[in-house]
């Protein structure tokens, strides 16, 4: 099936571990994103890339590392994880003014 | 900076109750309005495109319209099936996609 998938769906860890969150998506588009959605569902835009190249880089903590290896793939590298970093992570794509096509998400909970 | 405010932040209707759900913007070069729906655990899944005002789009009881300050996303005889949370977001020249904090809506059978 054409998709967004992102792995893991549930990642719980103590603070000042490190994780990554893994995207790839089948869908042939150049632009693929990180947006992080809080307990009250608002979703925030934290990376954006642009065939491998980054385009978008919200007011993020240096702890958050994106890479992309290809367009296909953007992974998200998370240094030192703080309780405020709990959140659901979702990876999405999208090609010019098209619509964005989102994983299921990846929930993070740091105890 | 771009703004997107949905109206209202919670709605619980009457299946076959109609109503509708409110996203006010402002944004420097309207690359697109796009409405999606999120279902619990699930990520959002694009229902609607609007490029200029004036603009309409329908599918099943779902109807999405656009003016230049503000779009609305009007629900024909709601089924219980059709709750869930609605997200509007704008698309700038930038690129970037703006989201509201979304609207949670309910039908009770």
């Amino acid at each position: 099936d054409t998709a967004v998938s992102q792995t893991p769906k549930y990642l719980v860890t103590q603070m000042g571990n490190d994780k990554s969150i893994k995207c790839e998506q089948n869908l042939g588009h150049d632009t693929m994103y990180w947006y992080k959605q809080d307990s009250k569902k608002f979703l925030k835009i934290m990376f954006s890339y642009n065939n491998k190249e980054l385009i978008i880089n919200e007011t993020v903590p240096n702890r958050f590392s994106p890479k992309s290896p290809d367009k296909a793939h953007l992974n998200l590298h998370i240094n030192s994880l703080e309780l405020g970093d709990s959140a659901v992570y979702f990876c999405a794509s999208s090609q010019e003014r098209s619509p964005l096509h989102f994983g299921n998400g990846t929930r993070l909970t740091v105890t | 900076e771009d703004q997107v405010t949905q109206s209202p932040e919670a709605l619980r209707l009457q299946e076959g109750e109609s109503s509708s759900l409110n996203c006010s913007y402002t944004v420097s070069g309207l690359r697109g309005l796009f409405w999606y729906r999120q279902d619990p655990g699930k990520g959002p899944e694009f229902l609607f495109t609007l490029y200029s005002a004036g603009e309409e789009k329908e599918k099943e009881r779902l109807k999405a319209t656009l003016t230049k300050k503000e779009s609305f996303l009007h629900i024909t005889a709601p089924k219980p099936e059709d709750s869930a949370t609605y997200l509007c977001a704008v698309k700038a020249n930038a690129g970037k996609s703006t989201f509201g904090d979304g609207t949670t809506l309910t039908v009770k059978p």
